[in-house]
């Protein structure tokens, strides 16, 4: 079973509007986290933001804030007033457990947001 | 701070050549991690180090072999390149006992293999 899912593999959106970019995960460790990362078409890959398990409060950085419904399992990237420099391929990932030097992460397969004018 | 370095940015290799992958990173962090990126698969994980010394497998280690050569420095080495490992490749290190132990990744390897 995949660990992270990212059911949407292509998103439009217009300039100025929020988007949603869904993210469920499936994990039995109570000690998680959850990041997204941008992928720009220049390949880089781009740390937008991270919500822990216990953390209490979604995550909020800028224009990106993350809607963590933990007992859903979803962990969805909300970003308000798209711009054109929005548009890229966005990851959602998780390491499971805390504190133990090299968990890797593990990747969703990615969402495309595509932003116009 | 440059962040996490990788050289080459690209490399054309013939089946069953031979290259190294180099990774550099400047944040004094203890881990190190090579995943690689292929269309509609996301990134997954070849090899990994926790700490200086320490390597270990990840879920696509075959016809690879990793070497921590210093806190800093952490390679990947094709040794008979195959057309299946064709592929973008990317370089991470993280500080493991942090709060978030976010990972930060170089600009990637495109590797194409004929």
């Amino acid at each position: 079973a995949q660990k992270i899912t990212q059911t949407q593999p292509g998103m439009f959106v217009q300039e100025k509007e929020a988007v949603t970019l869904d993210c469920t995960y499936d994990t039995s460790d109570p000690s998680y986290g959850l990041f997204w990362y941008k992928q720009p078409s220049s390949g880089e890959m781009i740390f937008l933001i991270y919500q822990g398990s216990y953390d209490q409060q979604n995550a909020t950085e800028g224009r990106y804030s993350l809607n963590f419904q933990k007992a859903r399992k979803s962990a969805n990237l909300v970003i308000s007033a798209s711009q054109l420099g929005d548009s890229a391929m966005y990851f959602c990932a998780m390491r499971e457990g805390q504190d133990q030097a090299g968990t890797a992460l593990i990747f969703g397969k990615g969402t495309t947001l595509s932003v116009s004018s | 701070n440059a962040g996490v370095t990788q050289t080459p940015k690209f490399q054309v290799l013939k089946t069953g050549q031979s290259m190294t992958l180099q990774c550099a990173q400047d944040m004094n962090h203890n881990s190190m991690y090579w995943y690689r990126q292929d269309p509609g698969m996301g990134l997954r994980l070849i090899y990994y180090s926790a700490s200086e010394g320490t390597t270990d497998k990840g879920e696509v280690p075959n016809g690879y072999n990793v070497s921590r050569l210093n806190k800093r420095e952490f390679s990947l080495r094709l040794e008979s390149a195959a057309p299946s490992q064709t592929s973008v490749y990317f370089c991470a290190s993280s500080e493991p006992g942090t709060s978030q132990e976010t990972q930060y990744f170089g600009p990637g390897t495109r590797l194409l293999v004929l």
